[in-house]
């Protein structure tokens, strides 16, 4: 059974702090692994997908990374409107030339002023 | 704008009762997922879709129904809702190719009393 595992559960950072977001997976046969951003009352919004160790990919403040067993967000010189919960999923084939995500519990990141 | 719309945006219902909520989309996609998320939780699978025509089961199906006449429509039924059953439900859709993320509709707060 697909597993995935976020760290931690909540996180405040000042302005223009730097962290990162883990995210740990156990899967057969890793298909993509994806991060979403999600807003209070909304959607999940999708930001990125990896698929192979030692894949990156950027946007704005975000840079997503890939190992064997695990993924970072990293976000550099956070602002107040990155504040959101940000999940992130495993991808399993599901049949059909389709395939479903399994979703960890995501990290809900505060920015402050 | 293309996505995906859902309705209704909340509800309260009484247990027992029947209800249905509607996803539409109109990107043609192929794929689509209901989910629900509760706190502590996460995003859970219900039902999918991998073509209009066929569904399938997911991680928590019990007490919900779903179909897939066409394309666009993915509709949720709960035959008799129960207290169980009150939870923030998320509709998706996955284009063709894997580098497609899933697109979440907006949400429906169902609440069973």
């Amino acid at each position: 059974e697909d597993q995935v595992t976020q760290s931690p559960e909540a996180l405040r950072l000042q302005e223009g702090e730097s962290s990162s977001l883990n995210c740990s997976y156990t899967v057969s046969g890793l298909r993509g692994l994806f991060w979403y951003r999600q807003d209070p009352g909304k959607g999940p919004e999708f930001l990125f997908t990896l698929y192979s160790a030692g894949e990156e990919k950027e946007k704005e403040r975000l840079k997503a990374t890939l190992t064997k067993k695990e993924s970072f967000l990293h976000i550099t010189a956070p602002k107040p409107e990155d504040s959101a919960t940000y999940l992130c999923a495993t991808a399993a084939y599901s049949g059909a030339g389709s395939y479903q995500l399994t979703f960890g519990k995501g990290t809900k990141l505060s920015v402050i002023p | 704008i293309a996505g995906i719309t859902q309705a209704p945006t909340s509800q309260i219902l009484a247990a027992g009762r029947r209800m249905t909520l509607r996803c539409t989309q109109d990107m043609r996609h192929n794929a689509m997922y209901w989910y629900r998320q509760d706190l502590g939780l996460g995003l859970r699978l219900i039902h999918y879709s991998n073509t209009a025509g066929t569904t399938g089961k997911g991680e928590v199906p019990d007490g919900y129904s779903v179909s897939r006449a066409n394309t666009d429509d993915f509709p949720l039924t709960l035959a008799s809702a129960v207290p169980s059953q009150t939870s923030v439900y998320f509709c998706a859709s996955r284009g063709e190719g894997q580098g497609y993320g899933y697109t979440f509709g907006s949400g429906t707060r169902l609440t069973v009393v």
